[in-house]
């Protein structure tokens, strides 16, 4: 139980575009998920913490313009990249929250490596 | 915002061996937990240890807390090639912000066998 899937698992775009990446929490409801960034042999940064029916909650330094997160259910939040350029190229990692569980544990999806040419 | 720092930042050992890694903190905490990440994939959740406990067991880790010092250890015994992988201990603040975790720099550990 517990498993995160992220869509797509890699992606290559070019400067300008938009792509966006879903999370999915499949065996499990997720009132909050949260979305990092990692560069390579770096640890996670925290970009935001996304909430199910409301809006998300930004680190600081993140741009929420640029990264637009939607929790429209229980089970699916997005993330998505607007006019990508080639610094936004990174490995993104979504996780869940259990909301039944009153625990803190984190389910990891298996990342989104994004290349901006 | 990362607040942890780990220790050592890679490691190298023979199947068989121990592997110790340590990792310290700035806030007070609610707990701490330790995620392995094999390259290039997400992460999994080792063990979770809480403020109000000093030592806890899972198969052969082993993972101590130090509030006083705000420092964590994790301990892996009889390591297997297997293991090879970075590992993260990560932090949820005591006023619990929604429950984010905080990550260490991380240690990467590799097990020859």
């Amino acid at each position: 139980g517990a498993v995160v899937s992220q869509h797509p698992s890699w992606v290559i775009c070019k400067s300008g575009t938009s792509v966006k990446i879903e999370c999915r929490s499949l065996d499990f409801q997720a009132t909050t998920m949260f979305w990092y960034r990692q560069f390579p042999k770096q640890s996670l940064m925290l970009m935001a913490t996304s909430n199910e029916g409301s809006k998300a909650t930004y680190e600081q330094g993140v741009e929420k313009d640029k990264f637009l997160i939607n929790h429209a259910s229980l089970t699916l939040s997005t993330l998505t990249v607007t006019s990508a350029h080639p610094e936004d190229s990174s490995f993104y990692i979504c996780s869940a929250r259990d909301s039944r569980r009153a625990t803190d544990t984190q389910y990891f999806g298996p990342g989104t490596r994004l290349t901006v040419l | 915002s990362q607040q942890g720092e780990e220790d050592p930042q890679a490691l190298s050992i023979q199947e068989g061996e121990n592997a110790t890694m340590n990792c310290s903190y700035k806030t007070s905490i609610n707990n701490l937990q330790w995620y392995r990440q094999n390259s290039g994939r997400g992460l999994v959740h080792l063990i979770l240890i809480r403020s109000n406990e000093r030592e806890k067991h899972s198969g052969r880790l082993r993972v101590t807390l130090d509030t006083s010092k705000k420092s964590s250890s994790l301990l892996i015994t009889a390591s297997r090639a297997a293991d090879t992988a970075s590992y993260f201990c990560a932090t949820v603040a005591i006023y619990n912000q929604g429950g984010k975790l905080i990550f260490g720099q991380g240690t990467e550990l590799s097990v020859k066998p």
